[in-house]
């Protein structure tokens, strides 16, 4: 079955850049996303991209994606305490969404 | 409605007892799917209805557990004779459905089974 992995834990300090990174196991996947969650709350896109792309911008988040190793990064530039979150990588193959297990990142005043 | 919905948002029940999760998804969405987030674990699949018709339940964990999805819109996600193992979030999402690529979350149901 589909697999997604991600690290489980990501610090950086305020003002820095933060890079969460993804692998995923299943090369059919059509899009690819990012999600945010905070505590006690739902999760949230932040940001997709189709799978013929390997690169999207998005004001201070750039996601990259290289398909040939299967693996998707997220960089978030000028990390500020109120990125602090969980972040899910999450593949889709027609209409099933395989979602990683998520990358808490803290970020340090 | 403006966003997916889901009610109650906590719910705290005795072992053994039946308790129904409720989601409104957003209007005109006809993909709905049911989701469970353990504590500090990621999202676990449950179900997945197009319209009323649930194509995709191979994630359901047992047969105490059902849903269902009326007029195309508000659905029921139901566990009989809760266990405490059965305590989590449980979240529910919709798209458009039909290629829509975009999936969205309600804040989910926190289940605390004692």
């Amino acid at each position: 079955g589909e697999d997604v992995e991600q690290s489980l834990f990501l610090s950086v300090r305020e003002g820095d850049s933060s890079v969460i990174n993804c692998t995923y196991t299943d090369s059919s996947s059509t899009y690819l996303y990012w999600y945010k969650q905070e505590p006690g709350a739902g999760l949230q896109l932040l940001t997709y991209i189709f799978s013929n792309m390997d690169m999207k911008q998005d004001q201070r988040l750039t996601v990259l994606l290289n398909k040939k190793d299967k693996h998707l990064s997220l960089r978030i530039a000028d990390t500020q305490t109120g990125d602090s979150a969980i972040y899910f990588c999450a593949e889709r193959n027609f209409n099933k969404f395989y979602f990683g297990s998520g990358t808490k990142l803290n970020v340090k005043p | 409605g403006a966003g997916v919905s889901q009610s109650p948002s906590n719910k705290v029940t005795e072992k053994g007892k039946d308790v129904e999760l409720r989601c409104d998804p957003i209007s005109g969405h006809t993909a709905l799917y049911w989701y469970r987030q353990s504590l500090g674990q990621g999202l676990e699949f449950l179900i997945y209805f197009q319209g009323n018709s649930a194509p995709d339940k191979s994630g359901l964990p047992s047969d105490r557990f059902s849903a269902e999805r009326t007029g195309g819109s508000v659905s029921t996600l139901t566990i009989q004779r809760t266990q405490q193992e059965d305590s989590a979030v449980y979240l529910c999402a919709s798209s458009l459905g039909g290629g829509g690529e975009k999936l969205f979350f309600g804040s989910g149901t926190q289940l605390s089974v004692l």
